[in-house]
């Protein structure tokens, strides 16, 4: 258990829906990271969060955004949904945002179907 | 642009052998390189790490080498075990700008320990 939560599990739900995810950093950690698995991808960073703004961009969608709340937890939010976007969504959190290097610790992750 | 590559996508070893993981690597400006493993529907696990300063890390079972005029890194498991049967990614953080600490992955390998 690496102490990183994320809800729900699993969500199915239907192109052009709005969707939101849901993260639990570790306790401590100031930040949360969100990266997009699909099944031809790999790991794909989305987006940083460090003590509630916004770090750094990956590869994410318009359609896609996030935010990290006071009490650190972070919330994915995906928008006009297309089957593109089935995949496992992980969210990370380590201790620092910047100045060395600390190691993250994943969620299990959601996995979304679009159908 | 494939800044981490894994170039074998599967590896199949015997119990009690030596398990070789490879990574390959673009850009100069990575000095620190982490190994996850994961398993099916679960998020990545952190294994090991090694910076830029050191050739060779070591931890129990695992060693991870690192070949910076090579651009080269590898894991070895010594002795491999069929609990060690998972997708193993390579990462690096970026060394600086605006996207410190995202987390640049490889494809992964599937490793599969025979008993």
């Amino acid at each position: 258990d690496s102490g990183v939560t994320q809800t729900p599990k699993h969500l199915i739900t239907a192109t052009g829906q709005r969707v939101t995810l849901r993260c639990s950093p570790r306790s401590g950690d100031l930040s949360v990271y969100w990266y997009q698995q699909s099944l031809d991808q790999g790991l794909q960073f989305l987006i940083q969060y460090y003590n509630g703004e916004e770090r750094a961009k990956g590869n994410i969608l318009e359609r896609f955004s996030a935010q990290q709340f006071p009490d650190l937890h972070s919330e994915l939010n995906l928008s006009s949904l297309e089957l593109g976007d089935s995949a496992l969504y992980f969210c990370a959190s380590s201790v620092v945002g910047a100045g060395g290097y600390n190691e993250q610790f994943f969620g299990p992750g959601t996995r979304l179907t679009v159908l | 642009d494939q800044q981490v590559k894994q170039n074998s996508p599967s590896l199949s070893v015997q119990e009690g052998r030596i398990s070789i993981l490879n990574c390959d690597y673009t850009n100069s400006m990575f000095d620190y390189f982490l190994w996850y493993k994961k398993y099916p529907a679960e998020g990545p696990t952190f294994l090991i790490s090694i910076s830029s300063i050191k050739d060779k890390n070591e931890d129990g079972r695992f060693t991870v080498f690192l070949n910076k005029s090579a651009k080269h890194l590898s894991l070895h498991i010594v002795p491999s075990q069929p609990g060690d049967s998972a997708v193993y990614f390579c990462a690096a953080p970026n060394a600086g700008g605006t996207s410190y600490g995202k987390l640049t992955f490889g494809q992964g390998t599937i490793l599969t320990v025979h008993p």
